[in-house]
């Protein structure tokens, strides 16, 4: 069975500097996509970045960024010139070929002003 | 990108009682939807997958009698919480899975529900 896990149960970060949350994950499957995911206070579910496992390069979506080590099996988002929107619950996530998706535990981010 | 509803946003009732939830994709047609539940503080724990025409699958430890899914059609997922008791309290929400191409590997989420459970 896949796991996802991320260690830091809480991170602050000042803000406009850089931040990168951690996340390893456990699957003996080798075609995959990996999510961040963001919940702020409202709970809504927000997509921040995605990546396909087959593919090399990392993703990046403006101040959001990956390092995916696929042989590693890790997969940490860097928030770069952090904003107070950036505040929120961020889970990792790995969806299986059965279209299922699996959650880490979760970082709660606190950017300080 | 595509938009995923649910009502209602919260609802409160009595324990024996039955609630209902609905899941609906505005924008795109979904032959699956997905429920999960979240208690405070915690992941997101998937309940169940709901297919368009035919029978949900179930997470291991997850009552089907207790928590009656129907996916009548492309566009809407029902969650039905039966003699809900104050344990069944909790932040439930779906997402949707689009089937056009380039959408395929994305699931949206609806804004969840949070059921309260007197």
């Amino acid at each position: 069975a896949q796991t996802v896990t991320q260690s830091q149960p809480e991170m602050s970060v000042q803000e406009a500097e850089t931040v990168t949350l951690s996340c390893t994950y456990d699957t003996s499957e080798s075609d995959y996509y990996l999510f961040w995911y963001k919940q702020p206070p409202s709970r809504q579910m927000i997509l921040v970045i995605r990546q396909e496992a087959y593919k090399q390069q990392n993703a990046t979506e403006n101040r959001f960024s990956v390092n995916f080590q696929k042989a590693a099996k890790s997969f940490s988002l860097k928030i770069s010139d952090s904003q107070l929107g950036d505040a929120a619950m961020y889970f990792c996530a790995y969806r299986s070929r059965d279209d299922k998706i699996i959650f880490g535990k979760g970082t709660r981010l606190h950017i300080l002003p | 990108g595509a938009v995923v509803s649910q009502h209602p946003s919260w609802v409160i009732c009595k324990s024996g009682t039955s609630v209902k939830i609905e899941c609906r994709s505005l924008d795109f047609q979904a032959t699956t939807m997905f429920w999960y539940r979240q208690f405070p503080k915690q992941s997101l724990m998937l309940m169940a997958t709901s297919n368009e025409g035919s029978k949900a699958t179930y997470e291991q430890g997850v009552e089907k009698d207790k928590f009656l899914i129907n996916h009548a059609s492309l566009t809407l997922s029902t969650l039905t919480v039966t003699s809900a008791h104050p344990e069944d309290s909790s932040f439930y929400i779906c997402s949707a899975r689009a089937i056009e191409k380039g959408h395929q590997e994305t699931q949206y989420f609806g804004p969840g529900t949070r059921l309260l459970v007197l």
